[in-house]
């Protein structure tokens, strides 16, 4: 079974910096598919950036990034010019391949960014 | 609007009285799912569906049953709650082609089971 692992559970950062969120994965498989999802207060589950497994380019989406290690099996968020709308909740997820839409979150990082 | 909802919102109710979530979406997706939110485990499912009349098992699937007799909704019924499904729950659909397959989650409803 796959499992996606945060190790951070909080992370604060000053407002305009850039904060890395750490992202690990455990699967057999080659191709697959990595999501990174915001839930600010409102709890609502925004989906932040989205990552192919067969695409060696890393993903970005203004000023979220990822740094995808394939090999490593990490799958880290940074976000630059930290806003004070980033302050969230964020997971990272993982799903096997396009015909099996099971997701797999990770226990999730509470970022907060400080003014 | 494109849009997954939820009802109710919030719900506080007694152990064993059977209550429904009801969940629906407008995008016309196959794929539908129910997950719990839990401090520190992050969102596990609970019941999908990837289509009309078909429903399977996820990883927390006890105390839990689901329908789909219509594309657009998916309910979740809790048949004799329990304090320990007092949680936070979150209905998703999705497409099932590849490159369009990110879940689209509904508010979200936060269940207090006494």
């Amino acid at each position: 079974a796959q499992t996606v692992t945060q190790s951070q559970p909080e992370m604060s950062v000053q407002e305009a910096e850039t904060v890395t969120l750490s992202c690990t994965y455990d699967t057999s498989e080659n191709n697959y598919y990595l999501f990174w999802y915001k839930q600010p207060p409102s709890r609502q589950m925004i989906l932040v950036i989205r990552q192919e497994a067969y695409k060696q380019q890393n993903a970005t989406e203004n000023r979220f990034s990822v740094n995808f290690q394939k090999a490593a099996k990490s799958f880290s968020l940074k976000i630059s010019d930290s806003q004070l709308g980033d302050t969230a909740m964020y997971f990272c997820a993982f799903m096997k391949h396009a015909s099996d839409n099971d997701m797999r979150f990770g226990a999730g990082t509470r970022l907060t960014v400080k003014p | 609007e494109a849009q997954v909802t939820q009802n109710p919102r919030y719900l506080i109710t007694v152990t064993g009285k059977k209550l429904t979530v009801t969940c629906s979406q407008n995008m016309n997706h196959e794929y539908m799912s129910w997950y719990r939110q839990d401090p520190g485990l992050g969102l596990r499912q609970i019941y999908y569906s990837m289509n009309v009349e078909v429903t399977d098992k996820g990883d927390v699937p006890e105390g839990y049953k689901v329908s789909r007799k219509e594309k657009r909704n998916f309910p979740l019924i809790l048949e004799s709650p329990s304090p320990n499904q007092t949680s936070l729950y979150f209905c998703a659909s999705s497409y099932r082609l590849a490159g369009r397959n990110e879940q689209f989650f509904g508010p979200g409803t936060r269940l207090t089971v006494l």
